[in-house]
């Protein structure tokens, strides 16, 4: 299995923060990285898929870059609505393995 | 636009089977992968496995002895069955799908249905 790993396991920030969240695979993935917001209670929402491409109907604040083991996801200028828990996920082989998870709080 | 709903017991049985189903509606099953994660309590997602709209399946291996999916096309539901369950299998179930090519990821989901196992 493709091991992940996301740093860090919680963030505090400001609403206006530019936030960074990195995603670090076992093995070369290409792009096959895709990134999704949880809110209490809710399932899960795609945000980014294949390392940069932004979700339809997902704010330009949200961008992804990377590729092969190195990922990360920003946050331009976070709103009240962004504080929350963020996943990565590899898709390039099954078993499909997620991020341990960021919590991003208040500050 | 398309939606998922879960649906099943609640509650089951240590030693018995889980079985859950999912109704797809707004949009056809067929041409797409169909997965089922689960998410233990205040825990991360974990991938149970997927079914293709042929039938076709793939598992998570840490699961795969316990775990069967299947497809109904003709009621746009597919399903989830798994045998033996324990306390540690006690979670949040999500039903999503999967878009091969270009997004390579779930992008519709379930709201998710929670399943405690206890007797």
């Amino acid at each position: 299995d493709i091991q992940m790993t996301q740093s860090p396991s919680s963030l505090s920030a400001s609403v206006g923060d530019r936030v960074t969240i990195t995603c670090r695979t076992s093995q070369s993935i290409s792009n096959y990285l895709n990134w999704y917001q949880q809110k209490p209670g809710k399932a899960p929402n795609l945000l980014i898929y294949t390392a940069s491409r932004l979700q339809t109907g997902v704010p330009s604040r949200f961008s992804g870059s990377g590729s092969g083991t190195d990922f990360t996801l920003t946050i331009s200028s976070l709103q009240p609505e962004d504080f929350a828990t963020y996943y990565c996920q590899q898709s390039y082989s099954t078993p499909d393995t997620f991020g341990q998870g960021t919590k991003l709080e208040v500050k | 636009q398309v939606q998922l709903q879960e649906s099943g017991p609640g509650l089951v049985k240590p030693s018995e089977t889980l079985s859950l189903t999912c109704t797809v509606s707004g949009g056809s099953i067929s041409s797409y992968y169909w997965s089922w994660i689960r998410q233990p309590a205040g825990k991360g997602l974990e991938w149970i496995g997927r079914v293709f709209s042929d039938g076709s399946t793939n598992y998570n291996p840490s699961l795969k002895s316990r775990v069967t999916m299947s497809v109904d096309t003709s009621k746009n539901q597919f399903s989830l069955k798994l045998s033996s369950v324990t306390a540690a299998d006690t979670a949040v179930y999500y039903c999503a799908r999967f878009t091969l090519i270009v997004v390579d990821a779930f992008d519709i989901w379930g709201h998710g249905t929670m399943v405690t196992v206890s007797a």
